[in-house]
């Protein structure tokens, strides 16, 4: 079955330390995004990509970092500069083709819990 | 910008009330619009969409018309399912750009007793 997995499912660190939050689609996708959730205020834009090896900054990305070395992955690093990284984190794609009435598909998400 | 209201949550209704979950715009240019539910612990799912003015979209017995007169998009069930419990988001989709960016709103919750 075609569709985006994340892992890992909950995820815990220390204080201090860069993660890295894997992201992986076989739906033959151009668009790939990251979206950070925190309670009450929905979803936010952290980074997005529209082709191979080439990413722009959403509303939120200071604090994080992308690659996109291959069109199925999209993994998203929360480096130690971001200050409040305990979030759910949602990976999504889309195809281009189409324009913005495309929906956007979601993976089941990333818990990360800093300690 | 680009944004979306919802109405606060949560909703609490009893098994086979009528939902209506607002929502309302503001964008330039022409957006699509959508729904997305979301379940405990998991990602979104889109719900329905409609992508001009005085589309509806509908899906398992949800319905929502996209009106540019008032710039809302409020969603609607006639009878709810405990089943039904989930967040639900309205979100817009930029329509000048090549890649289709999403604005959400804040997300309703809903409770659905028996």
């Amino acid at each position: 079955d075609g569709g985006i997995t994340q892992s890992p499912k909950y995820l815990f660190r220390k204080e201090g330390q860069n993660v890295t939050l894997s992201c992986e689609q076989n739906l033959n996708h151009d668009a790939m995004y990251w979206y950070r959730q925190d309670p009450g205020q929905g979803l936010r834009l952290i980074y997005y990509s529209q082709i191979v090896n080439d990413f722009q900054k959403g509303d939120i990305a200071e604090g994080y970092s992308v690659s996109r070395e291959k069109k199925e992955s999209f993994p998203l690093t929360v480096t130690s500069a971001q200050k409040n990284p305990t979030a759910f984190y949602l990976c999504a794609s889309t195809r281009l083709a189409g324009g913005p009435g495309n929906e956007q598909f979601f993976g089941p998400g990333t818990r990360l819990t800093v300690l | 910008g680009d944004s979306v209201t919802q109405m606060e949550g949560p909703v609490t209704l009893s098994e086979e009330a009528f939902l209506t979950i607002n929502c309302t715009y503001t964008a330039t240019g022409y957006p699509s619009l959508f729904w997305y539910v979301q379940y405990p612990g998991e990602g979104l799912q889109l719900l329905l969409k409609a992508t001009k003015a005085d589309d509806k979209g509908s899906n398992k017995g949800f319905e929502a018309t996209y009106r540019k007169e008032t710039t809302s998009f409020h969603l609607e069930k006639g009878s709810v399912q405990v089943s039904d419990s989930a967040v639900y988001f309205c979100a817009l989709s930029d329509q000048t750009g090549t890649a289709s960016k999403l604005t959400f709103g804040t997300g309703t919750r809903l409770q659905v007793t028996l």
